[in-house]
């Protein structure tokens, strides 16, 4: 079973449009996060929720917003798409801040 | 602000060979965890290594071991041995303890030579 898992893999879409990305993870595990990926491969954290709560929201668009429906879910809606928002997204979850994050295998983001 | 450099955007090592990859980085706190993590072209990111600042003895994972210093805000990673399912990208990662956050460097590409 796979413990981070992400829906879908790949996303090719227009610019304007909405789409949204699930995130589901099996372990139980209390923390949630999506991390964006750019084309040079940086990775940078945009958003975490613990038990639900946001607590983390760096400088990200507005058009990007998380959800927690329960604590072993964490979907990511972007509305208006732009071509900048073309990248890898990552979502991880982790037992609390003291142990480590577990990355699902990523959502490739093409706007067209 | 904290942050994380690897200062080798590549490197390349022949199978059986060991490489060392550098991680250095910048904060003010004493107590922090560092990570080493694996991406591979099929972009799963895996945890490789893991170090705690407050431990002095440099964490070993089979094959991969690390030289941390403390003082020098040094961290990197010896890969033994390396094997061709070795090539991937790894990023050096930074957080600090208590908080949720990762910092991440801007990784190095490694390429094993058969």
């Amino acid at each position: 079973d796979t413990a981070v898992s992400q829906t879908p893999k790949y996303l090719v879409t227009q610019m304007g449009n909405d789409k949204s990305i699930k995130c589901e993870q099996n372990l139980g595990h209390d923390t949630m996060y999506w991390y964006k990926q750019d084309s040079k491969k940086f990775l940078k954290i945009m958003f975490s929720y613990n038990n639900k709560e946001l607590i983390i929201n760096e400088t990200v668009p507005n058009r990007f917003s998380p959800k927690s429906p329960d604590k072993a879910h964490l979907n990511l809606h972007i509305n208006s798409l732009e071509l900048g928002d073309s990248a890898v997204y990552f979502c991880a979850s982790s037992q609390g801040a003291k142990n480590i994050q577990y990355f699902g295998a990523g959502t490739r983001l093409s706007v067209l | 602000a904290q942050t994380v450099t690897q200062s080798q955007p590549e490197m390349s090592v022949q199978e059986a060979e060991t490489v060392t990859l550098s991680c250095t980085y910048d904060t003010s706190e004493s107590d922090y965890y560092l990570f080493w993590y694996k991406q591979p072209p099929s972009r799963q990111m895996i945890l490789v290594i893991r170090q705690e600042a407050y431990k002095q003895q440099n964490a070993t994972e089979n094959r991969f071991s690390v030289n941390f210093q403390k003082a020098a805000k040094s961290f990197s990673l010896k890969i033994s041995d390396s094997q061709l399912g070795d090539a991937a990208m790894y990023f050096c990662a930074y957080r600090s303890s208590g908080t949720y956050k990762y910092i991440f460097g801007t990784g190095t590409r490694l390429k094993v030579l058969a």
